[in-house]
């Protein structure tokens, strides 16, 4: 089975710099995709990135960008300009590849990321 | 807004009861999910459903099934309720098809309070 690994419980930044959030995760399958999902005390799941096992280039989003490691099983969340709307519990999430697009997301126990004005 | 609707928003219920919670797809999606968020088990996926037939399977306890109707709303059925079955439950929705488009989108959740 799938699992995902977020070893930071709680994180705190300034408001203005950079901060990177961990996630590893274990598989056997070569063809994956891995999530970024942001919770807001309003407690909605919204989608940060998203980047394809397939693809060796990391995606990137305005501030946001992953360091992808996939021989490392690695998939980091860089901030940059962190804004007090950050703040948020971040998800690190996978889905295997799948032809017909099934399987849930398999998500890492989340981390706390204060911005400190 | 993600386009997903669920309805309760919030849902306080005895145990030994039996709840239905409703999900809306975005506009165009054949696929929904439903998860699980609770304080001891994170965030659990708990099966899919993909334009009327069950697809996948997660951690789904017996006493809770799923359906999804021809209008493609679905409906998450939690039966004998426990006070552990307290949580959110998310419904997710994606089009189902084509793999590049695979990015689940996710409703404002139900939150359900057994006492």
């Amino acid at each position: 089975a799938q699992t995902v690994t977020q070893s930071q419980p709680e994180m705190s930044v300034q408001e203005a710099e950079t901060v990177t959030l961990s996630c590893t995760y274990d598989t056997s399958e070569s063809d994956y995709y891995l999530f970024w999902y942001k919770q807001p005390p309003s407690r909605q799941m919204i989608l940060v990135i998203r980047q394809e096992a397939y693809k060796q280039q990391n995606a990137t989003e305005n501030r946001f960008s992953v360091n992808f490691q996939k021989a490392a099983k690695s998939f980091s969340l860089k901030i940059s300009d962190s804004q007090l709307g950050d703040a948020a519990m971040y998800f690190c999430a996978y889905r295997m590849y799948s032809g017909g697009g099934a399987d849930g997301l398999t998500f890492g126990k989340g981390t706390h990321l204060i911005i400190q004005p | 807004d993600s386009g997903v609707t669920q309805t309760p928003k919030h849902l306080i219920t005895a145990t030994g009861q039996r709840v239905t919670l409703r999900c809306s797809p975005r506009s165009g999606d054949l696929s929904v999910y439903w998860y699980q968020q609770s304080l001891d088990q994170g965030l659990q996926f708990l099966i899919q459903y993909y334009n009327g037939e069950e697809r996948a399977k997660g951690n789904i306890l017996e006493r809770f099934s799923a359906q999804q109707f021809p209008d493609l709303h679905s409906e998450l059925n939690l039966s004998s309720l426990e006070l552990g079955d307290s949580a959110l439950y998310f419904c997710a929705s994606s089009v189902g098809q084509a793999i590049e488009q695979e990015t689940q989108y996710f409703g404002p959740g139900t939150r359900l309070l057994v006492l």
